[in-house]
């Protein structure tokens, strides 16, 4: 499957744990995006890379959210001090740099805090 | 004023029906827009890019309008299959990352 991959699919801690996701884009796919995603809302953006570069955050992500994509290719997305309004679905796509060009999602990993 | 607004819906039809959701958003110098589909507990999937000429794909088709910043998608005979959410989908110019909508849940009933 040569698809977007996201590990773990689901996950379930403590409040005050830290967590961390990973996002295996497609391979060819330079652009990669994180989103969160809770029940009747759609994906909102938390941030965008571009190969290694991280090109945009949002602004309503705190400083307890992290993602790097070290080498242009897997990403992290680390939350420390878990909340529970962090349970949420994470999804990470990936796409071409193009104009036009779609973003394939991965299934997400199902974040529940207790 | 939100980056990409929808109507929530949602929007309860009977097959066959023709039915159709709008999409307004902020950002005039915004060049790509999408709509995806999102089947409950499922990650979202590309329905159709959205051309400035407007486009078909079978019983779909969407149009962009520019000037009023806004897409919309027409879906005609509905089949029970087209339950799900839509998602309207608007590229931001400065670095081409991608906002979505909060998505429009459409029901079709026998």
């Amino acid at each position: 499957d040569t698809g977007v991959s996201q590990d773990p699919r689901h996950k379930i801690t403590k409040r005050g744990q830290n967590v961390t996701f990973r996002c295996d884009p497609i391979s060819e796919h330079n652009r990669l995006y994180w989103y969160r995603q809770t029940l009747g809302q759609g994906p909102e953006f938390l941030t965008y890379f571009q190969n290694e570069a991280q090109l945009e955050k949002s602004r309503l992500l705190s400083d307890r959210f992290s993602a790097e994509r070290p080498k242009g290719s897997f990403s992290t997305l680390e939350i420390q001090r878990t909340e529970q309004g962090d349970s949420a679905m994470y999804l990470c796509a990936s796409s071409l740099e193009t104009l036009n060009a779609e973003a394939f999602f991965g299934q997400g990993t199902r974040l529940t805090v207790v | 004023r939100k980056e990409v607004e929808q109507d929530p819906g949602p929007f309860n039809v009977p097959e066959g029906a023709t039915v159709a959701f709008n999409c307004t958003y902020s950002n005039s110098a915004s060049q790509s827009f999408f709509w995806y589909r999102q089947d409950c507990r499922k990650e979202p999937k590309l329905l159709m890019s959205v051309y400035s000429s407007g486009n078909e794909d079978g019983r779909f088709t969407a149009q962009l309008n520019r000037a009023s910043q806004y897409i919309s998608l027409l879906i005609r005979d509905s089949k029970l299959s087209d339950s799900a959410t839509y998602l309207c989908v608007v590229n931001i110019p400065n670095n081409n990352d991608m906002r979505f909508g909060a998505g429009t849940r459409l029901t079709v009933k026998p």
